[in-house]
């Protein structure tokens, strides 16, 4: 069965620090990668998808991609108090569904 | 443009009863994907519609059942409603493939009693 693994947290960090959000898959056929963020009682968001190895930066976020150790990766930069809620990483194999980790709840403390 | 949009927002449904879900996907998006959140089990996936086709379909009792419009909106039905049943849920749309990016809906939250 097709897993995404999450570490559920809560992962706390002060504000201005760099969280660093860990995601592994099992299913080395997975070729697209996506993280979303959900704030409590809202639904979830994209906030930037990858396909290749390597590193992809947005403003204060950056996803990094390794195939070979089959783990997905979202740093965020100058952690902000309105960046606390839960992320979600979700991986395809392609032309089928995304399968979810259950997420990791972000807590940055002012 | 427009965003995924769901109705009803929230519902309340006693035991027995069947529930009918709507979404209307971004325009010019044509998959539509239902899921179910709940606290214990996360975000798990439901079916996928496709030009009125449903494509892709996960480990759910037949009480879960969906249909696409000509017009890409979809509706989701739930017979027999369970206490379990008790979730939000949750539309997202796609241009076409179902690996591509999906954006979501707000979310229906349904209740059981």
């Amino acid at each position: 069965q097709k897993e995404v693994e999450q570490n559920s947290g809560p992962l706390s960090v002060p504000e201005g620090a760099i969280a660093s959000l860990n995601c592994t898959y099992s299913d080395r056929g997975s070729q697209s990668f996506f993280w979303y963020r959900q704030y409590s009682g809202k639904s979830p968001e994209l906030i930037m998808f990858i396909y290749s190895n390597g590193d992809k930066e947005d403003g204060r976020f950056t996803a990094q991609l390794n195939k070979a150790s089959q783990y997905v990766s979202l740093l965020i930069r100058d952690s902000q108090p309105s960046d606390s809620a839960t992320y979600l990483c979700a991986g395809s194999t392609g032309n089928t569904p995304l399968v979810f980790g259950k997420g990791t709840r972000l807590s940055v403390i002012a | 443009k427009a965003g995924v949009t769901q109705t009803p927002r929230y519902l309340i449904k006693t035991r027995g009863q069947q529930v009918t879900l709507s979404c209307s996907p971004i325009s010019g998006h044509r998959s539509v994907s239902w899921y179910q959140q709940t606290p214990g089990q996360g975000l798990q996936f439901l079916f996928e519609y496709f030009s009125e086709t449903q494509r892709n379909k996960g480990n759910f009792p037949g009480r879960f059942s969906g249909r696409q419009f000509s017009n890409s909106r979809s509706e989701m039905n739930v017979s027999t409603l369970e206490l379990g049943d008790s979730a939000l849920y949750l539309c997202a749309s796609s241009l076409g493939r179902p690996e591509e990016t999906q954006y979501f809906g707000p979310g229906t939250r349904l209740l059981v009693l």
